[in-house]
């Protein structure tokens, strides 16, 4: 079975604070994504790596960054976490093969105060 | 840019009474659909991935179908645990990299007693 794991499943963080969640996926998938979802608004892509070492934007990457030391690790960094920050945070990985089906983990909500 | 609209956004089914959830698209090459079951508070879980038109899966009360405009999610004889939000997702362009996904805002449904 496809495991990904999330580093927390809550968080309370105050505005300001430099932020990490970490997602760890054990299926050996090149790709790693990292989503945010809020009502109404569905699943919203923020970054993605397709390798160790290599990032790109997703829609929605200002105030976030990623990091990808390890095929099997991709972090999300809020550089200074801001109320609008708040959301559910969702990681997911896939093969890098010609239809990419996406494994998610399950979730960190975060809430900034 | 693609498109991916969910109808209804949401359905309440009496345990027993089956129904569909619809799922059209609009994209540029379709590779993949997927559809997935998210859990209130949890990581959406995949379910099915669909490659062209004339498709069907099927796991346990579900079915999913596929055509070149849509795709469609029977439930047959629903029971209260597959109460939960149904997302559906395509996967179109290029596979040069990492692809990225387009979500649709998903159906919440509630199967009573």
């Amino acid at each position: 079975d496809v495991k990904v794991t999330q580093s927390s499943r809550y968080l309370v963080k105050r505005t300001g604070e430099k932020v990490f969640l970490e997602c760890v996926q054990d299926m050996d998938h090149e790709n790693m994504f990292w989503y945010r979802q809020d009502p109404g608004l569905g699943l919203r892509l923020i970054y993605f790596s397709y390798d160790v070492k290599m990032k790109e934007k997703g829609d929605i990457p200002e105030g976030y960054s990623v990091s990808r030391e390890k095929k099997e690790r991709f972090s999300l960094i809020l550089e200074s976490a801001s109320t609008n920050q708040t959301s559910m945070y969702l990681c997911a990985s896939s093969f890098f093969t010609e239809v990419q089906t996406q494994y998610f983990g399950p979730g960190t909500r975060l809430l900034v105060l | 840019e693609d498109q991916v609209t969910q109808s209804p956004e949401a359905l309440r089914l009496q345990e027993g009474e089956s129904s569909s959830l619809n799922c059209s698209y609009t994209v540029s090459g379709l590779r993949g659909l997927f559809w997935y079951r998210q859990d209130p508070g949890k990581g959406p879980e995949f379910l099915f991935t669909l490659y062209s038109a004339g498709e069907e899966k099927e796991k346990e009360r579900l079915k999913a179908t596929l055509t070149k405009k849509e795709s469609f999610l029977h439930i047959t004889a629903p029971k209260p645990e597959d109460s939960a939000t149904y997302l559906c997702a395509v996967q179109a362009g290029s596979t040069g990299t990492a692809s990225k996904l387009t979500f649709g805002t998903g159906t919440r449904l509630q199967v009573t007693l």
